[in-house]
């Protein structure tokens, strides 16, 4: 167990749909970075947020959206979702904003029918 | 670009023989490599972090080393629970500045041990 919640752990919605994923880090860490994970992408670095402000982006789409609040937990918003959105989504955390080991959540698989 | 090659793709073992896992990579201002072990369905485990070229790792049959263009997990007498896929990663700057902590991953190898 790495100390990293994320809930749900599954979710099924219907295209066109928003959603709201949720994560906790491990306690003391401040930084929470947002993985997607799909069957042809592999692992792919969506976003970070080191304590309540967004710290780097990567291939996120605009229609996906984060925030990290003051108790540090974080939320990521998937809204008009499209089939190719199914996938495993992860949130990590560590304790610094750059240059330390991510430890991983367990994950939420979002199906989009 | 930025890339991060893991060979092979998947590797088929028997209980108790030797092999090693290959991640190369190509990137500007690498600050560091990962391994993680990944069961089907679950979150990436820390297993490693590299640091320099010549830097070993170890932790039970699990040895991670690096070289300037790649880093190699060799794996002494594997058992069937080892089954798993192993991730390489990559830390690298952002373009636009400032340090962060953006992990660049390969897309695995896929390791079975057999009894």
């Amino acid at each position: 167990d790495s100390g990293v919640t994320q809930t749900p752990k599954h979710l099924i919605t219907a295209t066109g749909q928003r959603v709201t994923l949720r994560c906790s880090p491990r306690s003391g860490d401040l930084s929470v970075y947002w993985y997607q994970q799909s069957l042809d992408q592999g692992l792919q670095f969506l976003i970070q947020y080191y304590n309540g402000e967004e710290r780097a982006k990567g291939n996120i789409l605009e229609r996906f959206s984060a925030q990290q609040f003051p108790d540090l937990h974080s939320e990521l918003n998937l809204s008009s979702l499209e089939l190719g959105d199914s996938a495993l989504y992860f949130c990590a955390s560590s304790v610094g904003k750059a240059y330390n080991e991510q430890f991983f959540g367990p994950g939420t698989r979002l199906t989009v029918l | 670009e930025d890339q991060v090659t893991q060979s092979p793709e998947a590797l088929r073992l028997q209980e108790g023989e030797s092999s090693s896992l290959n991640c190369s990579y190509t990137v500007s201002g690498l600050r560091g490599l990962f391994w993680y072990r990944q069961d089907p369905g679950k979150g990436p485990e820390f297993l490693f972090t590299l640091y320099s070229a010549g830097e070993e790792k170890e932790k039970e049959r699990l040895k991670a080393t690096l070289t300037k263009k790649e880093s190699f997990l060799h794996i002494t007498a594997p058992k069937p629970e080892d089954s798993a896929t192993y991730l390489c990663a990559v830390q690298v700057d952002m373009n636009y500045g400032g340090a962060t902590n953006k992990l660049i991953f390969g897309t695995g190898t896929l390791l079975a041990v057999q009894p």
